[in-house]
């Protein structure tokens, strides 16, 4: 199965900074790679797909990337309404794997 | 409008079985493939089943392999997981989920195993 290691497992930032989550895959993903949003008490919502493409009516200041094996969420001026969990999925593979998920909160 | 509503959440005992649906709208259902998604409380999320858009393959987590069965009736735009052998790890908000990406969610049903 593949692992997607994803880091770190919290942050905490303050409001305006740019802030990066990142997944790395165990093996070759090419760009199947997903990022999903969770509110507190929500279902998850889906972000980036294809590794750096933007959803529909998601905020601008949301992007995704990729280096290598190793992927990447980044919020470029963090806002109080993105407090939320954040996960990756990799669905090249079946059994498509998730990351651990990131909480991130306002400092 | 997309929507995804699933149902059949309930308390069950160790070892015994449970069926949830999946009733979808706002789209057309037979032409995507769909999951069961699940995440334990305070935990991640994790994949547990995919089916193609007419059933021809079903995909399975390993630890839901040979207990849990998706299928889907596309005359009725439902999707269904049937839940055998259920243990207490199996206590989670089960969410189905249309096409490969989870391009769009359902609320969850919260299934839990306790004696």
């Amino acid at each position: 199965d593949i692992q997607m290691t994803q880091s770190p497992s919290s942050l905490s930032a303050s409001l305006g900074d740019r802030v990066t989550i990142t997944c790395r895959a165990s093996q070759d993903i090419g760009n199947y790679l997903t990022w999903f949003q969770q509110k507190p008490g929500k279902s998850p919502r889906r972000m980036i797909y294809g590794a750096t493409n933007l959803e529909d009516g998601v905020p601008s200041r949301f992007s995704g990337s990729r280096s290598g094996s190793d992927y990447s969420l980044t919020i470029s001026s963090l806002e109080s309404e993105d407090v939320a969990d954040y996960h990756c999925l990799q669905s090249i593979q079946y059994p498509f794997t998730f990351g651990s998920g990131t909480k991130l909160e306002i400092k | 409008e997309v929507q995804l509503v699933e149902s059949g959440e309930g308390l069950v005992q160790p070892g015994s079985s449970m069926k949830l649906s999946c009733v979808a709208s706002g789209f057309t259902f037979s032409n995507y493939g769909m999951n069961w998604i699940r995440q334990a409380p305070k935990k991640g999320l994790e994949w547990i089943a995919l089916i193609y858009y007419d059933s021809s393959s079903k995909y399975y987590a390993d630890s839901v392999k040979g207990r849990f069965t998706i299928s889907r009736d596309n005359s009725k735009n439902t999707l269904y997981l049937e839940m055998n052998s259920l243990r207490s790890e199996d206590t989670a908000m089960y969410y189905c989920a249309k096409g490969t990406e989870g391009i769009h969610w359902g609320q969850g049903v919260m299934v839990t195993v306790s004696s």
